[in-house]
């Protein structure tokens, strides 16, 4: 059974820093490994999507990789803006299952 | 608008009622997909269609669950019987087409049904 998990489940930074969040996941047979933001009492917007045969993806200020031979992804946010504050989800898929990870809550501080 | 839209957004409920959630995904999007977010907890998925065709229903909690999609466009998740413990955002997604090895997708979200289950 998928399991992901990521880490930190919290992080706070001041504006303008570059930070690095991190997903991993047990079953490395993935189709696709997704990164999404979510606003407080809204749904998902998805941020980047890797699919099984990249090593990254590259959106703006946010890149993100995938190494699926360690089972881990990591989203790269650079120059960071109040406007990024919002809990990010990474979820991996395979076959007929999504799983999500539990998010981390990114507060980035004027 | 283009976006996944649900209804109603906020739906408080007596105990055993049943209750009907809403999605209108993108149109020509093939692929819908149901998850639940319970307070503190993460995102569960529940349910998918393949066009009007939902091939596993095992995510569903209970068989007080059910899910159907009309003409490929419009679906309704349906809770019998509504317990305390069915309160959560029910969020609705779709995608242009359901993902395979090697195929790029991207699920779009609607803002979600708030449930509250008195």
């Amino acid at each position: 059974k998928q399991e992901v998990t990521q880490i930190p489940a919290a992080l706070s930074v001041p504006e303008g820093e570059n930070l690095v969040l991190n997903c991993s996941f047990t079953d490395s047979a993935i189709y696709n490994l997704q990164w999404f933001r979510q606003d407080p009492g809204k749904g998902l917007t998805s941020l980047l999507l890797i699919q099984s045969s990249q090593r990254e993806q590259t959106s703006g200020r946010l890149n993100a990789s995938l190494d699926k031979s360690s089972g881990r992804s990591t989203l790269y946010i650079a120059a960071s803006q109040p406007g990024d504050s919002a809990t990010y989800l990474c979820a991996a898929f395979r076959g007929q299952n999504f799983v999500f990870g539990p998010g981390t809550r990114l507060s980035v501080l004027p | 608008g283009a976006g996944v839209s649900q209804s109603p957004s906020n739906k408080v409920t007596e105990k055993g009622k049943d209750v009907e959630l809403r999605c209108d995904p993108i149109s020509g999007h093939t692929a819908l997909y149901w998850y639940r977010q319970s307070l503190g907890q993460g995102l569960e998925f529940l349910i998918y269609f393949q066009g009007n065709s939902a091939p596993d229903k095992s995510g569903l909690p209970s068989d007080r669950f059910s899910a159907e999609r009309t003409g490929g466009s419009v679906s309704t998740l349906t809770i019998q019987r509504t317990q305390q413990e069915d309160s959560a955002v029910y969020l609705c997604a779709s995608s242009l087409v359901f993902p395979a090895s090697g195929s790029s997708y991207e699920q779009y979200f609607g803002p979600g049904t708030r449930l509250t289950v008195t």
